[in-house]
């Protein structure tokens, strides 16, 4: 079992839909969570950053994370066509003082008009 | 500000050449990281370098791959005796000082995809 569970999609809306994408994971030493977008050939780019529980807005973005059920989501209102990507999770914990991040294999979205 | 540059954006060879794989990190970036993007298996952790300290390489999945970071900065990821599985994208990515409470926002660069025939 991967520590990190992702569900790949696709994932289909249609423009101005809220999307739901969500992880859960095994590992309970995780304390920092990200979302990271990534476009068709090229590199992933950071969207939010969340430490331990609770909620974060930016934007028509929100990242939620449940440590007590070890899932967690981003939620995306009035979804664009620009939106359309491939979102990861990814979680990290201290080690050694390194910041090794564990990916979720990734959601494609496409939103359609 | 300038991100992360990684070259070349694309590298085929053959079976059994060695490649080298570059990245430039973000000015003021003192940690850095490579992982690896393969169909399937998502993004796998390579090998992390934070300041003069020593790399850990405990994702490298065979001793044919190494890296160096030299003086602080640019960072060369070196595959020996290419194989096909080694087919994939390479990342890197930086962040600020990696230590307890910073350093958990990694920015990416566009990846080397590298396919060995």
């Amino acid at each position: 079992q991967k520590e990190v569970e992702q569900d790949p999609g696709p994932l289909s809306v249609p423009e101005g839909a809220i999307v739901s994408l969500n992880c859960t994971y095994s590992n309970s030493a995780f304390q920092y969570f990200m979302w990271y977008r990534q476009y068709s050939r090229k590199g992933p780019e950071l969207l939010m950053y969340t430490y331990s529980s609770g909620n974060k807005e930016d934007g028509r973005f929100t990242a939620q994370v449940d440590k007590s059920s070890k899932y967690i989501s981003l939620f995306i209102r009035d979804s664009q066509p620009s939106d359309s990507a491939t979102y990861l999770c990814a979680m990290s914990h201290l080690t050694g003082g390194g910041n090794k991040l564990t990916f979720g294999t990734g959601t494609q979205l496409k939103v359609e008009l | 500000g300038a991100g992360v540059s990684q070259s070349p954006s694309n590298k085929v060879t053959e079976k059994g050449k060695d490649v080298e794989l570059r990245c430039d990190p973000i000015s003021g970036h003192t940690a850095l990281y490579w992982y690896r993007q393969s169909l399937g298996q998502g993004l796998e952790f390579l090998i992390y370098f934070q300041g003069n300290s020593a790399p850990d390489k405990s994702g490298l999945p065979s001793d044919r791959f190494s890296a160096e970071r030299t003086g602080g900065s640019v960072s060369t990821l070196t595959i020996q005796r290419t194989q096909q599985e080694d087919s994939a994208v390479y990342l890197c990515a930086s962040s600020l000082a990696a230590y307890r409470g910073s350093g958990h926002e990694q920015y990416f660069g566009p990846g080397t995809r590298l396919t060995v025939t």
